[in-house]
């Protein structure tokens, strides 16, 4: 199993401003992802953290908007930069267990951009 | 792409009843699997399905593959309160793809 600590579990945050989410986990692991989910929704990829490379979005999210790290295999950041009210959401990390079977989760970080 | 629909979105269930959740895909899963997120939660890993036609059980969860590889359904017998929350099936392409989450289903149990 992965353990993942998640960092802020919330925060309020104004307007064009940025806020950065910290993914730790407790062991190396190849994948990594970020994904969003808004209330009663499902999860939706933003993009797969790589590990000394750029990091791979899905359509509909980009680069400047969510600036990705991963500067080893146990360490992530997303960052929602310029937010709008509209990126209020819960956004969470995720690994892929040693055995690549299952995702695992962090705790979330419920954001709310006034 | 690859497209995942679950159905119901919502169910609420009377307790000791049973409900089912299906999942559906738009093209062919090289496995599929089943989380569970509490409400305030986060998602977790219930079962994965990797075989054409597999049917696993886990206490009154019964999971089952269709042959086809395109569909799942989770079927939960004598609901109880501690059912509550919504699942989610998750679709890969292949073995080393990203995972698609439904839409998912939010079971409601009342007493």
């Amino acid at each position: 199993s992965a353990v993942i600590s998640q960092k802020p579990s919330r925060d309020i945050c104004q307007r064009g401003t940025s806020l950065t989410i910290q993914c730790q986990v407790d062991s190396q692991v190849t994948m990594m992802f970020w994904y969003r989910q808004q209330p009663g929704q499902s999860l939706t990829l933003i993009a797969t953290a790589n590990q000394g490379s750029e990091a791979t979005y899905e359509s509909g999210f980009v680069i400047d908007k969510f600036p990705i790290s991963r500067p080893n295999l146990t360490f992530s950041t997303l960052t929602v930069s310029n937010m709008s009210p509209e990126d209020s959401s819960i956004y969470l990390c995720s690994v892929v267990g040693a055995t690549n079977e299952k995702l695992f989760f962090g705790s979330g970080t419920q954001l709310s951009v006034l | 792409g690859q497209q995942v629909m679950q159905i119901p979105q919502y169910q609420h269930v009377q307790e000791g009843e049973d409900f089912t959740t299906y999942c559906n895909s738009s093209t062919t899963l090289s496995n599929i699997q089943w989380y569970k997120q509490r409400p305030g939660g986060h998602p977790v890993f219930l079962i994965q399905l990797v075989k054409s036609g597999e049917v696993k059980k886990q206490k009154r969860l019964t999971f089952q593959f269709g042959e086809a590889k395109k569909n799942s359904s989770l079927h939960i017998t004598a609901t109880q309160t501690t059912d509550v929350g919504t699942y989610f099936c998750a679709g890969r392409g292949d073995s080393w793809g990203k995972f698609q989450f439904g839409a998912g289903t939010q079971v409601v149990v009342t007493p």
